[in-house]
Formats: structure tokens, C-alpha cells, sequence
């Protein structure tokens, strides 16, 4: 069964910071990782899709990479800014339907 | 939003009460689904739908039953509501179309319907 996991559960980072946000799975037979964002109160806005044949996918200030062998990827965002504050989440589609991990909390202090 | 409404926004009803929330989507997606998001949980699939009158199971649906007459509509009832129902509950859509593939098209999300069963 696939495990999606996201450390840490909370982050708070100083404005103009880049940072990196951990998601690991567990079943590597996987066809795309996606990485969402969460606004309180809100539903999931999708950031960036990446296919199992591909590295990393880049929009923005916004970079994710996937390595399906060791079962990782990470979201890298750049020059963060206090808009950024959400909660991400990765979600991983294989031969279940996906499987979300259940979020980091990113805070930006301006 | 991705053209996704859902209604109500937020509902307090009564254990044993039957109970039906209702997703809109103006995409013309194919696939529908539902999703109940709970601390501790995460995000679990409920039930889905890949057209018209085609619906299946997904992790968490004991107790729940779903209904799509049209490709616009995705209906989700709580046969008789339960306080472990409680929860916030999410449609999704998602098209082959939109992607490289039928399994690379990304989920679009409603913006949810926080549920209360006393």
C-alpha cells in the first residue's frame, strides 16, 4: 500500500528565503507526483504535475523535482514572500487513485 | 476554481438524517470525485466517477452512495448521517484531455463543504 509522507508537518521562514518542501512515498511504481497548495478555508489549487518519466517540472518561482528511485521529491520555492503561507501537499498517482500526504504548513514572516 | 461550485457551503444537520451534497462543474471534465479531508486523515477518496451514470468505490465510501445523471453533476448523500461524518468534503474533476495521458491529466478542486452532524 502506498504511504505518502511530508516533513516537516510545519515550517515558518523569514520573507525573501528560498526553502524546500519534502514529500516521500513508498511505491515507486508511480505514473506522476503532484504538489498542491491549500488556502484555509479553501480547496486544493494544483502547482505543478510531474510524469514518472520526468525530473523536475518548473513554473515560476515554483520547482519540483521527482526522483522515483529513492522515492522523493521536493518543491522548491524561491525569494518566498507572505502570499506563499499555506499548507502544500504531494500527492502521488499509481495504480491506487492517489494518495496525498498530509501537508506541510509554510508560514512566511515578513 | 477550475469552474467547480459546490453546495451548501457548509451544512449542520442531524445524526440519522439522510443528506446530499451537490458538485457543479462548467469544464466538461470527465472524472468526478469525492473526497473527505479530516486532521489526522488527510485527504481520502470517497467515491468517483469517470462519465455518466459510471461511478465507483474509492477507500472510505461505507455509508456514503453518489449519483451522476449528467455529465455536470456529481451528487453525494450521506444515506443516514453519523458524527464520524463530519468532515470537510472536496469534489474533484480531472480530464484525459488536459494531460499528456488519461493518468497525467491534473485534479482541479472544488472549494469544499464543511459538514456538521450532531
Amino acid at each position: 500500500k502506498q504511504e505518502v509522507t511530508q516533513i516537516p508537518a510545519a515550517l515558518s521562514v523569514p520573507e525573501g528565503e528560498n526553502l524546500v518542501l519534502n514529500c516521500s512515498f513508498t511505491d515507486s511504481a508511480i505514473y506522476n507526483l503532484q504538489w498542491f497548495r491549500q488556502d484555509p478555508g479553501k480547496g486544493l489549487t494544483s502547482l505543478l504535475l510531474i510524469q514518472s518519466s520526468q525530473r523536475e517540472q518548473t513554473s515560476g518561482r515554483l520547482n519540483a523535482s521527482l526522483d522515483k528511485s529513492s522515492g522523493r521529491s521536493t518543491l522548491y520555492i524561491a525569494a518566498s514572500q507572505p502570499g506563499d503561507s499555506a499548507t502544500y501537499l504531494c500527492a502521488v498517482k499509481g495504480a491506487q487513485k492517489l494518495v496525498f500526504g498530509q501537508g506541510t504548513r509554510l508560514t512566511i514572516n515578513p | 476554481d477550475a469552474g467547480i461550485t459546490q453546495s451548501p457551503r457548509h451544512k449542520v444537520t442531524e445524526t440519522g438524517t439522510p443528506v446530499t451534497l451537490r458538485c457543479h462543474q462548467t469544464e466538461n471534465h470527465r472524472y468526478m470525485y469525492w473526497y473527505r479531508q479530516d486532521p489526522g486523515h488527510g485527504l481520502r477518496l470517497i467515491h468517483y466517477s469517470y462519465g455518466v451514470k459510471d461511478t465507483d468505490k474509492g477507500e472510505v465510501s461505507d455509508g456514503y452512495s453518489v449519483s451522476r445523471s449528467k455529465t455536470e453533476d456529481f451528487l453525494l448523500t450521506l444515506e443516514s448521517a453519523t458524527s464520524s461524518q463530519t468532515s470537510v468534503y472536496f469534489c474533484a474533476i480531472s480530464d484525459p484531455r488536459t494531460g499528456t495521458s488519461s493518468y497525467n491529466s491534473p485534479l482541479h478542486f472544488g472549494n469544499g463543504t464543511r459538514l456538521t452532524v450532531t
